[in-house]
């Protein structure tokens, strides 16, 4: 079955980076776009931008572009998620999410790492 | 991009039926069929309810069903029960090549 697993929690402080793994298994993982999205404590789901497994190529959401890096290792099937310059609203729950093979959404999700950014 | 528009809180009693909207425009919602709906209980992660308007993913009660009208979709839960009582998300792709999530919707269950 498909697992989606993540690293687990962080705690950094303001102009600090963090780098989230997301590990995959059940599947193929170069035949299936990840998705990075966020929700911070108490709000709502927050998209950050896609990563295709097989080329790397990316797409980040405007708001993160010049904060957000997304990479993969095709050879442990991981996909990982840096954020640099944190500030305390950063604080939230990063989830990774796969994309459908065959259509634009959110299939399966990991259980979320939560980061939080404090002095 | 400005996040798609949902009821804050929607409720009904058991059994009952209730819908929940979410409005874009016509560069996201209104433009593509790639709008989905997801469920979060608290404290765990989003689950895929809907797909491409009105698709249930395998494993999905057929109580839950969604459409489209125009840059407004909807999600319908029919026979409500107490384990849907949660938040639920709309999303669409959006013409930028990116996606964007509504505001969400507590769904309560009296």
């Amino acid at each position: 079955q498909v697992q989606l697993v993540q690293s687990g929690a962080e705690v950094k402080k303001p102009g600090a980076s963090v780098k989230v793994s997301c590990k995959a298994s059940g599947y193929t993982f170069s035949s299936h776009y990840m998705h990075w999205v966020r929700q911070a404590p108490g709000q709502g789901l927050e998209w950050m931008g896609i990563i295709n497994p097989s080329s790397g190529n990316t797409n980040y959401a405007q708001k993160f572009q010049g904060t957000v890096t997304m990479t993969r290792d095709t050879s442990t099937s991981t996909v990982y998620m840096e954020l640099g310059s944190l500030r305390s609203e950063d604080t939230a729950v990063y989830y990774c999410a796969r994309r459908s093979a065959i259509t634009r959404n959110f299939d399966h999700w990991g259980q979320g790492t939560l980061v939080t950014v404090s002095s | 991009q400005s996040a798609l528009t949902q009821p804050a809180s929607v409720s009904g009693s058991p059994g009952q039926s209730i819908t929940i909207s979410c409005t874009g425009s016509s560069s996201d919602v209104g433009g593509y069929n790639y709008v989905s709906w997801y469920q979060q209980h608290p404290g765990k992660a989003p689950k895929l309810m809907i797909y491409d308007v009105s698709n249930r993913p395998s494993g999905v009660s057929n109580r839950f069903s969604g459409s489209k009208s125009g840059n407004t979709a909807s999600l319908t839960i029919s026979g409500l029960q107490a384990e849907d009582e949660a938040d639920y998300y709309c999303s669409s792709y959006t013409s930028s090549n990116t996606y964007v999530f509504g505001t969400g919707t507590k769904v309560t269950v009296l």
